[in-house]
């Protein structure tokens, strides 16, 4: 089956304290990307990638890093969690201007 | 700037009412654009797109009619169901990049 898989589905944990979570596609994507999901706000991408090794900011990447070594993963990285970054998060991939999504991370930052 | 923008919600219907939901868009040229639904706890489905001026996107009974006139692109449903109730999100595309730029999402409650 043609997915994309996040985890953790849910998170909680204190401020400072470095968190990943996974992404992973099957459906050999080259474009995938990170959103986050606010109340009255939508979806804001958050970084993107269009192949290995190319990585790009997106709208609100600040505190956010990610990493492409495979075609198919593409972590997003915490490194020092703030309260503000708590929010829903979803991974992406993406072929003909199509975006596939994953099932969504929520993540609260004490 | 480049933005999307739906109309507020949440809507609330009784089954079998007909749905519109609002959505412009502001872009140079003629981007793609799509719907999006959100059902509880779940992560976002491309419901339906158009991919350039007068195309009409349609799925499971939503229709939506891309047009450039009005910089629209609002859906649509004739009759709808306790199962539709979710959240939908319009969003276009920009450039080449493959990103989307969605709106606020509108929350839809259909009541039996």
């Amino acid at each position: 089956e043609a997915q994309v898989t996040q985890n953790p589905r849910y998170l909680i944990t204190v401020t400072g304290k470095k968190l990943t979570v996974t992404c992973s596609q099957n459906m050999n994507h080259e474009y995938m990307s990170w959103y986050r999901q606010d109340p009255g706000l939508g979806l804001r991408q958050i970084y993107y990638s269009m192949n290995v090794e190319v990585t790009d900011k997106g709208d609100v990447p600040e505190g956010y890093k990610v990493s492409r070594k495979e075609k198919r993963n593409f972590p997003l990285i915490l490194e020092s969690p703030s309260p503000n970054q708590t929010s829903l998060y979803f991974c992406a991939s993406s072929w003909a201007a199509t975006q596939y999504f994953g099932p969504g991370t929520r993540l609260t930052v004490l | 700037g480049n933005s999307v923008t739906q109309m507020e919600g949440p809507v609330t219907l009784s089954e079998e009412a007909f749905l519109t939901i609002n959505c412009t868009y502001t872009a140079t040229g003629y981007p793609s654009l799509f719907w999006y639904v959100q059902y509880p706890g779940e992560g976002l489905q491309l419901l339906l797109k158009a991919t350039k001026a007068d195309d009409k996107g349609s799925n499971k009974g939503f229709e939506a009619t891309y047009r450039k006139e009005t910089t629209s692109f609002h859906l649509e449903k004739g009759s709808v169901q306790v199962s539709d109730s979710a959240v939908y999100f319009c969003a276009r595309g920009s450039g080449n990049t493959g990103k989307l730029i969605f709106g606020q999402g509108t929350t839809l409650q259909v009541k039996p």
